[in-house]
């Protein structure tokens, strides 16, 4: 079955340093990858895919991403944080199953990521 | 284009009542979910559809039941609400691979229901 974990409920950084997000995944054939962040308050929004190609995959407001398939991961990257950043963090993949997926997706627990001035 | 919207955004229940949650989309997308997010549980699929006039069943699909008349609204119903069903429920849509094949799904603002 597929599935998804984000080892970490929070991630604390101080702005203007690098920050990494971490999740592995579990899937049975080529992985579908997503990134969503949530404001508070607010719905998901979509950061950045994987479906194939460079590993490195580059998003919205500066986020980038690092497909690793010997390591099933898939680390959302920043260089230089920003205190607007904070926001939960969800790691998802798609569910390809018997159903063909319809693009559902599994989602991680999800990852609070706290950015101090 | 307003993208996803949801009707309620709030909403207090009492233990038994009904309702029913409205979402709409107008990116003519084929694909639409419901999802309800709890602490520490990111989220869980309750139904989804695939296009107007079929549903099929997510991962916790007890208690709650769905229809997509049209194929822009899927509504979100729960016949006889309970405690447990206190969330953030959020619906969201995509295109089908026929349409498009960026895979990603667009989420709505959500409604955070409660149930005393």
């Amino acid at each position: 079955a597929q599935s998804v974990a984000q080892p970490e409920d929070q991630v604390n950084v101080a702005e203007g340093n690098p920050l990494t997000v971490k999740c592995t995944y579990s899937v049975s054939g080529n992985p579908y990858l997503f990134w969503y962040v949530q404001y508070p308050n607010r719905g998901l929004q979509f950061l950045l895919k994987y479906i194939t190609g460079d590993n490195l995959v580059k998003g919205s407001y500066g986020f980038e991403a690092e497909f690793n398939k010997s390591q099933t991961s898939f680390h959302l990257k920043k260089p230089s944080a920003l205190v607007s950043d904070s926001a939960l963090y969800f790691c998802a993949v798609r569910d390809g199953g018997v159903s063909g997926g319809y693009n559902k997706l599994i989602f991680g627990a999800g990852t609070r990521l706290a950015v101090h001035p | 284009n307003a993208g996803v919207t949801q009707t309620p955004k709030f909403r207090v229940l009492k233990t038994g009542q009904s309702m029913t949650l409205l979402c709409a989309q107008d990116m003519n997308h084929e694909y639409m979910y419901w999802y309800r997010q709890d602490p520490g549980m990111g989220l869980r699929l309750i139904h989804y559809s695939v296009g107007e006039g079929t549903t099929a069943k997510g991962e916790v699909p007890d208690g709650y039941n769905v229809s997509r008349l049209k194929k822009q609204n899927f509504l979100l119903g729960l016949e006889s609400a309970a405690p447990s069903q206190t969330s953030v429920y959020f619906c969201a849509s995509s295109y089908s691979l026929g349409q498009d094949i960026s895979y990603e799904q667009y989420f709505g603002p959500g409604t955070r229901l409660t149930v005393t």
